[in-house]
């Protein structure tokens, strides 16, 4: 099973700010990765998928980047609706479809 | 526009059953896998299992095989879980999501339901 970490836990930013989240795979995963962003009382909303492609109606602001095993979602010039949590999933190597433990976006 | 909506969370005993299902409109449904992601209270997210578009082949993860059974009814456009000998660490929010690309399971999830709650308690 590919075990899936993200960094930091938290981050804690102010609005306009640009956010750096990490995800790093414990085996390589190519091009197979997804971010999902969680609202509180929310579902997730698929944001990136194959590492760097914006699902429909994801704001420019938000991009992926990254291969193999280490992987980044930059979010540049942070909007109030932006801070939530963020998940990253492979679906590489299946099954399982493993995803991180999130990062938490909290407003500074 | 998609629609995915869950139903079916209750409180459980431990060492009981529930099914939920999942009513999907919006999109071809015999054309795309679906699966179910949980969530327990302030944790997050785990990949339970996954239904091919046909419903000919399933997965599910280590912590409910034999247990969970998934299984889609194609001409009602419902996904469904079974789930059996319920623990404690089975309670959480059950979400339903559906593949992004048509007749392949390897995918992201571009749809998701809003959930529904399973208690486990004695």
């Amino acid at each position: 099973e590919i075990v899936m970490t993200q960094s930091p836990a938290t981050l804690s930013l102010s609005p306009g700010e640009r956010a750096s989240l990490s995800c790093r795979a414990s085996q390589t995963v190519p091009f197979n990765l997804a971010w999902y962003q969680q609202r509180p009382g929310q579902a997730p909303r698929l944001l990136i998928y194959g590492v760097s492609t914006r699902a429909t109606g994801i704001p420019s602001r938000f991009s992926g980047s990254g291969s193999g095993t280490e992987f980044t979602l930059t979010i540049s010039n942070l909007q109030s609706e932006d801070f939530a949590v963020y998940y990253c999933q492979q679906y590489n190597d299946w099954p399982p479809y493993t995803f991180g433990q999130g990062t938490r976006l909290e407003i500074k | 526009e998609v629609h995915l909506l869950e139903s079916g969370g209750d409180v459980v005993q431990p060492g009981g059953s529930l099914r939920l299902s999942c009513a999907a409109s919006g999109f071809t449904f015999t054309s795309f896998a679906l699966t179910w992601v949980r969530q327990a209270p302030g944790k997050g997210l785990e990949w339970v299992s996954v239904i091919s578009a046909s419903g000919e082949k399933s997965w599910s993860a280590d912590s409910v095989q034999g247990r969970f059974i998934i299984s889609r009814d194609n001409s009602n456009s419902t996904l469904y879980l079974q789930m059996n000998n319920l623990r404690a660490d089975d309670t959480a929010v059950y979400f339903c999501a559906k593949a992004s690309e048509r007749r392949t399971v390897a995918v992201p999830l571009d749809s998701w339901g809003q959930g529904t709650l399973v208690t486990v308690s004695s």
